[in-house]
């Protein structure tokens, strides 16, 4: 039962331009959402979270969309930079724990 | 540098044999992981310990068994392997930022079982 799905496996954009990566989850007593990036031959970083409470997390050029309605999140980059390329990781937590894992989305940034 | 490491990072090994990864953090934090990302690139969590105690065991079988010595670290041994384990094995510790939990991966160690 994958309860976090991110139904595109890659996307691929123009530098300088946005990225969006999206993410759907089905179990709504999550109550904290994470994306994590992940470069080759690496573990998972994490790069910015979202409470239930919130509709919308920023830091830097990074900003996380929360619509608990639909279910559904998206990570938002921009400007987007070559070294943004990587894969994508969303999850979602309840009480904090046991984090679920999305199959991730691979960003390829184009110069 | 303070991190989660995890040994060895490749492993090749023949069906049947017993092996195990060893992870170690120098973060401080209290809770543990073992994470399993398979052939499709799911992560899917294995184990959760806090302060040595089992907090988590999803439907994993019984011939993977954590070992907490400290709360710094988590070790994986796999017994009586079989190909279908082979997979990326990521050990993880957390800590609540700003109301999240927050995990730590490290590399990762790659089991390939021939």
């Amino acid at each position: 039962d994958q309860q976090v799905k991110q139904n595109s496996p890659s996307l691929s954009v123009q530098e300088g331009r946005i990225s969006i990566l999206n993410c759907d989850y089905t179990n709504s007593m999550f109550d904290y959402f994470l994306w994590y990036k992940k470069y080759p031959a690496e573990g998972p970083t994490f790069l910015i979270s979202i409470s239930s409470i919130k509709d919308k997390n920023e830091d830097g050029r990074f900003t996380v969309f929360l619509n608990k309605s639909a279910k559904h999140l998206s990570l938002h980059i921009v400007p987007s930079q070559p070294g943004d390329s990587a894969v994508y990781f969303c999850a979602a937590s309840q009480n904090n724990n046991d984090m679920r894992f999305g199959a991730g989305t691979r960003l390829t940034v184009k110069p | 540098d303070t991190a989660v490491s995890q040994t060895p990072k490749y492993l090749v090994t023949q069906m049947g044999n017993d092996k195990s990864i060893k992870c170690e953090q120098n973060l401080g934090h209290d809770t543990m992981y073992w994470y399993k990302q398979d052939s499709k690139k799911f992560l899917k969590i294995m184990f959760s310990y806090n302060n040595k105690e089992l907090i988590i065991n999803e439907t994993v079988p019984n011939r993977f068994s954590p070992k907490s010595p400290d709360k710094a670290h988590l070790n994986l041994h796999i017994n009586s392997l079989e190909l279908g384990d082979s997979a990326v094995y990521f050990c993880a510790s957390s800590q609540v930022s700003s109301g999240a939990n927050v995990l730590t991966f490290g590399a990762g160690s790659r089991l390939t079982v021939l």
